[in-house]
């Protein structure tokens, strides 16, 4: 069975542009999560969804930042405009309910730079 | 507010040594679970182990083993006989009943195996 697929894996560009993350859940799944990764911060939860719905968005920096859901099998997250400080590992994971204790199951990741 | 402490930021053994990993949690829950997920070198986060609150049966699964232990909050991951190939960073994370699926992750640690 697929994975959590992340798209693009790297992604490189210039302060001020637009960035689109793209992330397809696996099959089946019903909640989803966008996280990133710096050095500085580490692994923090920016956004979930349940059923396509956003549940919590408080993980979100700032209004630069948006994400959606439009169907079960694709989510986006946004950054307009970009900023260096954006650079960072962004994971999307989806898990089979958004229960406590229910799995979550990660893509590889998009690594963002921001020059 | 739920937090996880992996106070160990990176190990360094030889093949074939045992390695324990420490994980320190708080929570005021009564009901939550605690996971690990392994990340290597190439990036992507993969899911090792979940445990509930109400489970202390210590999990052996091949040559990695669990140590969950609620009097002192911690659920260590130890090694046996590591390889090359267990080096990664091990992340420790922990969802709160009273937060659905929402994850917590420690600092993570880096395990570094060599010949």
């Amino acid at each position: 069975d697929a994975g959590v697929i992340q798209s693009p894996r790297h992604e490189v560009t210039e302060m001020g542009q637009e960035v689109t993350l793209r992330c397809k859940p696996i099959s089946g799944h019903n909640s989803l999560f966008w996280y990133r990764q710096t050095m500085m911060r580490g692994l923090e939860l920016l956004i979930y969804f349940n059923n396509n719905v956003p549940i919590d968005d408080s993980g979100m920096p700032e209004d630069r930042f948006s994400a959606k859901m439009p169907n079960a099998s694709f989510s986006t997250l946004k950054i307009q405009p970009s900023e260096p400080r954006d650079s960072a590992v962004y994971f999307c994971a989806s898990s089979f309910s958004g229960l406590a204790g229910a799995i979550q199951y990660f893509g590889a990741g998009t690594r963002l730079s921001v020059l | 507010a739920q937090k996880v402490t992996q106070a160990q930021t990176e190990i360094s053994v030889v093949e074939k040594e045992d390695v324990t990993l420490d994980c320190v949690y708080e929570t005021r829950d009564t009901t939550y679970y605690l996971f690990w997920y392994k990340q290597p070198p190439s990036g992507e986060l993969v899911f090792l182990i979940r445990r509930n609150s109400f489970d202390e049966q210590n999990e052996i699964s091949g040559r990695y083993s669990w140590n969950f232990q609620k009097s002192t909050s911690s659920f260590n991951f130890t090694i046996t006989a590591s390889q090359v190939v267990d080096s990664a960073v091990y992340f420790c994370a922990l969802s709160e009943d009273g937060t659905a699926s929402k994850l917590t992750f420690g600092t993570g640690t880096r395990l570094q195996v060599t010949l």
